[in-house]
């Protein structure tokens, strides 16, 4: 099983600022990687696929890098609808597996 | 617009079954595979299983292989889980989800999941 591992855990950032996500794969997962969005009391969405690729309605500021085992998300000039947290996950492998969350925080 | 409305979540006792069911609509239903995905109480995102569009394929994660039973009726344009010997650490709200496309059992579209409760 491919173990997925974010940080940090929790990151504090004020509006109109950027902010950096990590992902770590404890094996190749290639280019398989995403990443989701998911507030309080909702589901997850998805935002990026393919490392770098946003899904459908997601807005320019969230970009995405990487390949193999190490990946970022770039949100850059925070707005206050992208305060939540953040999942990545790899789709290389199953089972298929999450990271354990960044929490975006206000400052 | 792509809709997924899962249902049959609740209260079961340990060692109980339930089964959960998602209705999907907005989409070519037969064409996508599709997921669930649990989430227990201020925990992360677990994959619990998958199936592929035609039924031909399905995947358990560990911690439901022998448990849980995925199926799709294609006609119906639903997904269902089949839960049995269910424990405490099944309790969780549990999400469908359709594939992004091409077969890569990327969670793209989500309903707003049924809630199940292991407890007695």
């Amino acid at each position: 099983e491919i173990v997925m591992t974010q940080s940090p855990a929790t990151l504090s950032v004020s509006p109109g600022e950027g902010a950096t996500l990590s992902c770590r794969a404890s094996q190749s997962v290639t280019s398989n990687l995403a990443w989701y969005q998911q507030k309080p009391g909702q589901a997850p969405r998805l935002l990026i696929y393919g490392v770098s690729t946003r899904a459908p309605g997601i807005p320019a500021r969230f970009s995405g890098s990487g390949f193999g085992t190490e990946f970022t998300m770039t949100l850059s000039s925070l707005q206050s609808e992208d305060f939540a947290v953040y999942y990545c996950q790899q789709y290389n492998n199953w089972p298929r597996s999450f990271g354990q969350g960044t929490k975006l925080e206000i400052k | 617009e792509v809709q997924l409305v899962e249902s049959g979540g609740g209260l079961v006792q340990p060692g109980g079954s339930l089964r959960l069911s998602c209705a999907a609509s907005g989409f070519s239903f037969s064409s996508y595979a599709m997921s669930w995905v649990r989430q227990a109480p201020g925990k992360g995102l677990e994959w619990v299983s998958s199936i592929s569009d035609t039924s031909g394929s399905t995947y358990y994660a560990d911690s439901v292989k022998g448990r849980f039973t995925i199926s799709r009726d294609n006609y119906e344009n639903t997904v269902s889980l089949q839960m049995n010997s269910l424990t405490a650490e099944d309790t969780a709200v549990y999400y469908c989800a359709k594939d992004v496309g091409s077969g890569s059992y990327l969670f793209g579209n989500w309903g707003q999941g049924t809630r199940v409760t292991v407890s007695s």
